[in-house]
Parts: structure tokens; C-alpha cells; sequence
């Protein structure tokens, strides 16, 4: 259980393009998505926290105008870095938390990633 | 600043011996605290939560808990090379009503065959 998939997996794209990235909770409800990004050998950063049907607060620092999140219910959150540039090429990762019983606490359950290479 | 601080290694272990990994935390208040593994290219794995004081075991992991010295520690038994990877250590923190993990920067686990 508590299987988070994302899509798409790489995505290569020319600088200026937006680009969609799809998190989704497949097994249970995730009641708060969370996007990360992470650049090489450095640790995960957070993005922003977005609870379904509420605006998603982002940290310092992200720009909310860039990277638009949308938490449309409780299984699908998606990410979108408008007018890409290559200093936004990173693994951006999401994770979901929800409850379902006792099964799942505050834990996140990453996705697998998506790698984006701006040209 | 809410800091949680580990050795970035990296460690090194033969197989079948006990790889020791350790982290701190700086918020006195926190409540939940977890491990992660990540492999090389991949996106982090839950391995643990521990959330009291003491000791927790699954299988070939335990992850020890000190909330008084702010200290959060993982031991794996029985080492494999499969288990070569960068190990988080994440807590959470309470932040303006919402709870956010902040992850350390890793510890870097080879276990040599």
C-alpha cells in the first residue's frame, strides 16, 4: 500500500516551454501533496505543500507564478514550471500524505521523480 | 532555522556487520522522525518512523530515538551491498499551523562485499 506514482518520468523540453508533471496517490487519499525538488548530491527541498480544494503555500524563495500547483482532489496534484530555463533543470518529486485508518500516520510516500532538462 | 544535521559519510561497512547512522535536530518540539533511503537517481523510500523514545525494529532496522539529547539514530543489521545507498533523516517541524519535513543532507552507505 501507499503506492505514489508520477508522471512523466524525464522530460526533456526548450527553454521557455511550460511543463506539466502529474503526482498521483494510487492506493489511498492523500489528504496533503507535497513538491520537492532535489539538485545533484544536495538534499530534498521543499517546494510547496498543497492540501486538496486550497491553494498550495509555497516556501521562500519559490516563486508561485513559475511552478502553478493544482490539488484537484484527493489522489492527483500536478506541477507546472512555466517558461522553463535551465536553471530549473532538477528531480522534482512529489509526496503524498493522507490517512486511511490506521495504516498511514504523517508520512510522506514519495513518488518516483521526474527528471526535467531544460535546453 | 530548523536544521537536522547528519554525516554525510561516507560510511563504509563489510558485509554482514552493523552500519550505525546517526542525526540531529534542532527543534526541541518535534514529534515525528523518519529514515529514508534513497539509491543513486531515485526518489527517497520510507524505511522507518519513529515517533517515541526508545527503540523501533523492523526486521534488519532499528531506529533509536533520544528526544531529549535531539538525537535520532538508525542501525542496520546483517549489512548488504543492496543496502548501498544515501540514507535522510527527515523531522518534522510545526510551521505556521502546518507540518513540514525538513530532511538532513545524508549519509552515504557503502557496504563492501
Amino acid at each position: 500500500g501507499a503506492v505514489v506514482s508520477q508522471h512523466p518520468s524525464w522530460v526533456i523540453c526548450k527553454s521557455g516551454t511550460s511543463v506539466k508533471i502529474e503526482c498521483r496517490s494510487l492506493d489511498f487519499q492523500a489528504t496533503t501533496m507535497f513538491w520537492y525538488r532535489q539538485f545533484p548530491k544536495q538534499s530534498l527541498m521543499l517546494m510547496a505543500t498543497s492540501n486538496e480544494g486550497s491553494k498550495a503555500t509555497y516556501e521562500q524563495g519559490v516563486e508561485k507564478d513559475k511552478f502553478l500547483i493544482n490539488h484537484a482532489s484527493l489522489t492527483l496534484s500536478t506541477l507546472t514550471v512555466t517558461s522553463a530555463h535551465p536553471e530549473d533543470s532538477s528531480f522534482y518529486i512529489c509526496s503524498a500524505s493522507g490517512r486511511a485508518g490506521v495504516v498511514l500516520g504523517n508520512e510522506q510516500f514519495f513518488g518516483p521523480g521526474t527528471r526535467l532538462t531544460v535546453l | 532555522q530548523k536544521e537536522v544535521e547528519q554525516n554525510s559519510g561516507p560510511l563504509s561497512v563489510p558485509e554482514g556487520a552493523i552500519a550505525s547512522l546517526n542525526c540531529t535536530y534542532s527543534d526541541r518540539v518535534s514529534q515525528s522522525f523518519f529514515w529514508y533511503r534513497q539509491y543513486s537517481g531515485k526518489s527517497p523510500e520510507l524505511i522507518m518512523s519513529i515517533y517515541s523514545n526508545g527503540d523501533k525494529e523492523d526486521g534488519r532496522f532499528t531506529a533509536q530515538l533520544n528526544k531529549a539529547s535531539q538525537y535520532v539514530s538508525l542501525l542496520i543489521r546483517d549489512s548488504q551491498p543492496s543496502d548501498s545507498a544515501t540514507y535522510l533523516c527527515a523531522v518534522t517541524f510545526s510551521q505556521g499551523g502546518s507540518e513540514k519535513l525538513v530532511f538532513g543532507k545524508g549519509t552515504k552507505l557503502t557496504v563492501n562485499p
